[in-house]
């Protein structure tokens, strides 16, 4: 059962724009939660995390955004970039044991 | 520092051939990780390891798979009478250490690709 989810398989952007990426859970233990981004033939690349006891967490450019209520989180990227283009994955995690669950993944495409 | 290695990076298998995939973990990492991503898929988690004990095998798929991590560092998966399902990417990870209410960030090696034919 997909316990993460990403509904959106692709989002095209404009350079300089907002980017806005969204995922949704169904596990109500998970209570970390967290974004990778992938570029072809490399490994997922963290990029930022939020604990369930926050609701927004921001580094520089990349802001996530958790509704615990809804059981949705998204992460934000402002001012978009061509370098932002990539495939963008949420993850999550229970407190006992680190193992991830992740979504299918997001492409982002950005256009210059 | 070095990342996360991985190698084969590509490995390609006859069906009903074995393969073993190796990961070195970021030095000083006391927790890896194996997932599996299949195409067009997000990565799913297969086992974990702190330093050398398997902590969680939940996620192998069946008893062909088997992973070790004799000495705390490298790791090994390997994969006996490979079957064409098997192809995906395999993904190792590493953490500096888990401990209860504390969440360290899991790097990423590039994978090895498996193709079963």
């Amino acid at each position: 059962d997909q316990q993460v989810k990403q509904n959106s398989p692709s989002l095209s952007v404009q350079e300089g724009r907002i980017s806005i990426l969204n995922c949704d859970y169904t596990n109500s233990m998970f209570d970390y939660f967290l974004w990778y981004k992938k570029y072809p033939a490399e490994g997922p690349t963290f990029l930022i995390s939020i604990s369930s006891i926050k609701d927004k967490n921001e580094d520089g450019r990349f802001t996530v955004f958790l509704n615990k209520s809804a059981k949705h989180l998204s992460l934000h990227i402002v001012p978009s970039q061509p370098g932002d283009s990539a495939v963008y994955f949420c993850a999550a995690s229970r407190e006992y044991g680190n193992k991830l669950s992740f979504g299918a993944g997001t492409i982002l495409r950005v256009k210059s | 520092g070095a990342g996360v290695s991985q190698s084969p990076r590509y490995k390609v298998a006859k069906r009903g051939q074995d393969v073993a995939l190796r990961c070195d973990p970021i030095s000083g990492h006391v927790s890896l990780f194996w997932y599996q991503q299949a195409l067009g898929q997000g990565p799913e988690f297969l086992t974990y390891f702190q330093n050398e004990a398997q902590l969680d095998k939940s996620g192998l798929p069946s008893d062909r798979f088997f992973a070790e991590r004799p000495e705390g560092s490298v790791s090994t998966l390997k994969i006996q009478r490979t079957q064409q399902e098997d192809s995906a990417v395999y993904l190792c990870a590493s953490s500096l250490v888990v401990q209860p209410n504390r969440k360290e960030t899991q790097y990423f090696g590039p994978g090895t690709r498996l193709l079963v034919l």
